[in-house]
Formats: structure tokens, C-alpha cells, sequence
């Protein structure tokens, strides 16, 4: 399996919105709605921001939504804030019962 | 509260098995539905997935790396273990045990992380 396609960075300013693609194939993103992602700050663990397309763990804020179409997940930030500065990545539940990371993606405040 | 930690050594030589073991609190691998996974990092790159371990022992491995790695677990002493086989300094990582957040049925997100511990493959 591949990992799944991220860009490599986005940037934005405080206060706007901005989205992440993540795609993949029939056989992981497009054949299920169990694409999660994660927010991972420098020298720190992965965060839980996302699962099941658009679910959000309790404690994560309104501003983080997902979508997805076909075989391509997406994250939207919107009102961007300085402390969204991070690494995300995406990860899908695959055919083989597995799971995939994506590339990972630097989200940049301007 | 769900704790993970994982623990090993922070250095091995090449072709030598690398064993880690994660250790948890805040629930038990003997509860219907609880799985374990484990997820590596190298130094400035991505989050790649190695392995995942249910509460009835089923395992699921990374296709690329199945050959090489082994999870087990220790329900008495709420502990995962992953070996890997064969280390190349490729391998040189952070590797991090998570908790699966899903109890039932298909699909696999983490909810809870552990801080990671950093290996070095060299010689």
C-alpha cells in the first residue's frame, strides 16, 4: 500500500480558512469513510483531530471539519489561529484490514 | 485516563531485532473490542503504520514491513510488544503505541498516544 497524497504545504493568515487535501485509491479512502487526521506538533506526539470523515473527539474545536469525495479526503481549518501552526496528516482504513498514513502536510500561520 | 508509554532501546546495530514494549493504564486488552496499534516516525518525515493488535489476538501488519515484525501482548500486565527483525539504519525512527479509539466494528483511528521513543539503527 501507498502512503496517501498530501500537499506538502499550506499557508495561511489569522483568521482564514484553509484546506488539505489527502488523496488515495478505491481501496483505502474511496472504499470507506474511516479517513482520520492528526495534528502533530514539533517533538510531540500525534493529536486526534478527526475520524470518520467529519467527527470531531470531544475537545477538538468547531473551526477543524472534514469532507470527503470519491477517493479524496479533505480537512478545513477555519479561523485560522497561530496555535494551528503544525504537521497534519491524514489516515485511512484500508481493503486489507490495515491503515495508511499520508505525507503529512505543514501548515504554516502567517 | 488512557496512558501509553513505550520503552527500548534507544540504539541498536544493524541486523540486530529490535524489541519494544508499550505500557498502558485506563483500560485492559482482555475487553471486548480493544485494540492496540503501533505507528513509527523518521526524523522530519511521515507517520508511517507498523502493526495492530485486538483483544483476541488477531494481528494486522504493514504489508511492506509484515515479514519483519511480530506484536504480542501481556493482558496481565497491560503491555504490547513489537519486534522487528532485521534493523537497517532506515529503520532510525520514533516509534509510537497508540490506543485504536473505535471499540466495534471496522475502521482504525488513534485517541490516545504515547510520548514515543526514539531508535537509532548504526553501528
Amino acid at each position: 500500500q501507498s502512503a496517501l497524497t498530501q500537499p506538502a504545504s499550506v499557508s495561511g493568515s489569522p483568521g482564514q480558512s484553509i484546506t488539505i487535501s489527502c488523496t488515495g485509491t478505491s481501496s483505502d479512502v474511496g472504499a470507506y469513510n474511516y479517513v482520520s487526521w492528526y495534528q502533530q506538533h514539533p517533538g510531540k506526539a500525534p493529536k486526534l483531530m478527526l475520524y470518520d470523515v467529519s467527527d470531531r473527539p470531544s475537545g477538538v474545536s468547531n473551526r477543524f471539519s472534514g469532507s470527503k469525495s470519491g477517493n479524496t479526503a479533505s480537512l478545513t481549518i477555519s479561523g485560522l489561529q497561530a496555535e494551528d501552526e503544525a504537521d497534519y496528516y491524514c489516515s485511512s482504513y484500508t481493503s486489507s484490514y490495515t491503515s495508511v498514513f499520508g505525507g503529512g502536510t505543514k501548515l504554516t500561520v502567517l | 485516563q488512557i496512558t501509553l508509554k513505550e520503552s527500548g532501546p534507544t540504539l541498536v546495530k544493524p541486523t540486530q531485532t529490535l524489541t519494544l514494549t508499550c505500557t498502558f493504564s485506563g483500560f485492559s486488552l482482555s475487553t471486548n473490542g480493544v485494540s492496540v496499534g503501533w505507528i513509527r516516525q523518521p526524523p522530519g518525515k511521515a507517520l508511517e503504520w507498523l502493526a495492530l493488535i485486538y483483544w483476541d489476538d488477531d494481528k494486522r501488519y504493514s504489508p511492506s514491513l509484515k515479514s519483519r515484525l511480530t506484536i504480542t501482548k501481556d493482558t496481565s500486565k497491560n503491555q504490547v510488544v513489537l519486534t522487528m527483525t532485521n534493523m537497517d539504519p532506515v529503520d532510525t525512527a520514533t516509534y509510537y503505541c497508540a490506543h485504536r479509539g473505535r471499540i466495534w466494528g471496522s475502521g482504525t483511528y488513534y485517541d490516545y498516544w504515547g510520548q514515543g521513543t526514539p531508535v537509532t539503527v548504526s553501528s
